[in-house]
């Protein structure tokens, strides 16, 4: 079992520019969420997808868009880069249980 | 809304002490909380989970106990190990959707 796997693991974009992050669940779950987590912060909860619909949330604005396959994979874009969205962005996964993280992946705006 | 504070911000230590990791939440009605650790730059690995119900978990030299109607949890490191250097965060979460609020994390290093 690979667990939570996210791609890419590095990224760097330029003001303005948008970005599609990947994630995909641990074998046997259904429910995918997104976290950013800026330099020596805790991560923060942008949104959570269930059954190919956002199902919750955070307090992220519009540019922060998502999508989930029919086989529970999942995707986080983000347009009009600013330089405050450099951060890790974690996703986890879940199927009645507690959540398993990823990897993360480390974007940067330049 | 729910806010997660933990202290201290960082700890240094010396190999092989006891330590304690504080977490206070402001809203009592969780579902669970959760002790992580991040090594640098990488994701996070789940350490102890606590069901509402429960006052405390076990797992090898860490102890997670759970007070909910004061907000508060300790993470309890014993005879601690350069390898548990790490940064040690608390999460919550309010309901059955498991989203989870954190707080910013204590930064342990164990010195040899």
């Amino acid at each position: 079992d690979a667990g939570v796997t996210q791609s890419p693991t590095h990224l760097i974009k330029t003001r303005g520019q948008q970005v599609t992050l990947r994630c995909s669940p641990k074998s046997g779950h259904d429910t995918v969420s997104w976290y950013q987590q800026a330099l020596g912060q805790g991560p923060q909860f942008i949104f959570q997808y269930y059954e190919e619909e956002e199902r919750q949330r955070g307090n992220f604005p519009d540019r922060f868009s998502g999508h989930q396959f029919p086989n529970y994979s999942s995707e986080l874009n983000v347009n009009a880069l600013l330089l405050g969205d450099s951060a890790l962005y974690l996703c986890a996964s879940r199927r009645q249980g507690p959540q398993y993280f990823g990897p993360g992946t480390r974007l940067t705006v330049l | 809304k729910q806010e997660v504070t933990q202290i201290p911000a960082a700890l240094s230590v010396p190999e092989g002490e006891n330590l304690v990791l504080n977490c206070s939440f402001t809203d009592s009605a969780i579902y669970n909380l959760q002790w992580f650790r991040q090594d640098p730059g990488k994701g996070l690995t789940s350490l102890l989970l606590i069901q509402s119900s429960q006052r405390e978990q076990t797992s090898g030299r860490l102890n997670a106990s759970l007070d909910k109607s004061s907000g508060r949890s300790t993470l309890y490191i014993a005879a601690s190990q350069p390898g548990d250097s790490a940064t040690y965060l608390c999460a919550v979460s309010a309901g059955g959707y498991s989203t989870l609020t954190f707080g910013k994390g204590t930064m342990l290093l164990v010195s040899p």
